[in-house]
Order: structure tokens, then sequence, then C-alpha cells
């Protein structure tokens, strides 16, 4: 069955640096999305995005962060300037089109010395 | 702004017994969805409802969607260990541009033998 995968698994990084969070979206799949969640809390949406742009952002997706997709296949996550409180597990999904569930990868578990 | 709460947050119950989860979102959605998710794993994609009245049934987990109470509960049935889990249930807002969703605080489900 198709998959979303996401690289690396585990990220560490000193505050102040900057981190690119890498995802491959299942093929088909024209919507994608990051999410994150702090350890033992709930998952929060940071942006969605579709036909090469964004299309919808959290108050969290401020100017520190940005989305890209650089190619056919892969769509990244890039956070500046990394702060204490960006350490967090970070989802990326995709879904066929805005009705069907979205499919998540398993992770990137982000932390921040 | 759309909300979502669940309850209870922890539930531990023995195998072979029922329960009932609840989500309750506060404003209107057109979509819910329930995931689970295992310790330091993804979320997994377990029902999608889209429409008052909507039952699904997957194994022993049912899950149904109430729109004109905004409630949906997920129903365990003769509950085995391998459902320990942490179940999440997310809605999307109503006429949203995207997909995005907004997730509940979870459930930790915990099946004693």
């Amino acid at each position: 069955e198709p998959e979303v995968t996401q690289t690396p698994s585990h990220q560490v990084t000193q505050m102040g640096q900057e981190v690119i969070l890498r995802c491959v979206p299942i093929s088909n799949h024209l919507y994608f999305y990051w999410y994150r969640q702090i350890l033992g809390q709930k998952v929060e949406f940071l942006v969605s995005f579709y036909n090469n742009e964004i299309s919808e952002k959290s108050e969290i997706f401020d100017d520190q962060f940005s989305v890209e997709r650089p190619d056919g296949s892969n769509f990244t996550l890039k956070i500046r300037s990394t702060k204490l409180e960006d350490s967090a597990m970070y989802f990326c999904a995709s879904s066929e089109n805005a009705n069907q569930p979205q499919h998540f990868g398993d992770g990137t578990r982000l932390s921040i010395l | 702004e759309l909300k979502v709460e669940q309850n209870p947050l922890f539930l531990s119950m023995q195998e072979g017994k029922n329960y009932t989860i609840y989500c309750n979102y506060s404003t209107t959605s057109d979509r819910l969805y329930w995931y689970r998710q295992d310790p330091g794993k993804s979320l997994e994609s377990l029902f999608v409802l889209l429409s008052n009245g909507a039952v699904k049934q997957e194994g022993r987990l049912m899950a149904s969607l109430d729109t004109k109470a905004r409630l949906s509960t997920l129903h365990i049935t003769a509950a085995v260990h391998d459902l320990s889990a942490t179940y999440f249930c997310a809605a999307g807002p109503y006429g949203g541009a995207t997909n995005k969703l907004i997730f509940g605080t979870g459930t930790l489900l915990a099946v004693q033998p």
C-alpha cells in the first residue's frame, strides 16, 4: 500500500539553526499538509498546500516557517532560527482530494537543544 | 473557530467490556475522522464520516456522527488488548478551502487483560 515517507526520523539541532524536514507524499495525492504534535499533546495543523501554493496556514505557521515542493515528489518544511519550543513531532500528510482521509507519515521527531 | 473536544482523556477498561469515546465539536463541520495512534507511531486512519447519521464499523470499533448535536462517538465492543492506543477524532471546518483537520485532545485507551 502506498505510504507517506518522512526523513529524517529524528533530528537534533542547536537552537537558532535552520532545519529542513522532508516528505514524499503518496504519488497521486494532490493535497499536502504539515502538522505537529508536542509531546503528550494533541496534533496541531500547521499548513496545507495545493496546486503549488499554500492554501491555508495556522497562527503557528509564522515567518519562521516555510514550505516548498522543489520537484514532483518532495514536500519540505523549513524552520529558520529554531527555538526550544519548536521541539515536537512533525507529521506530513497527503490526501487525494478534500474529503478523503489524510494519510500520515511516521513523523520526524525534532529536538532543539 | 472550530474546536474539538474528546472525553474521556484516559480510559482503562477490561478485556471483553464495551465503552464509548465521545467527540464534540463547536461549529458546523462537514467532515469527521477517527484516527488511531500507537506510542511513538504515526496516525492511522480508522473512519471517515461525511453525513448526518453516518455509521461505520470495522471489527470491534463502530463510529457514528450526529451533525445536529455536533457529536461523534467511537464505540468499542468486547475490547481486546490489541486495541490499546490513543484515539483521536478530527473535524474539518465547514466549507473550508482545504482539508485541514482540527484534532481533539485524544483518548488514551488501555485495555487490561
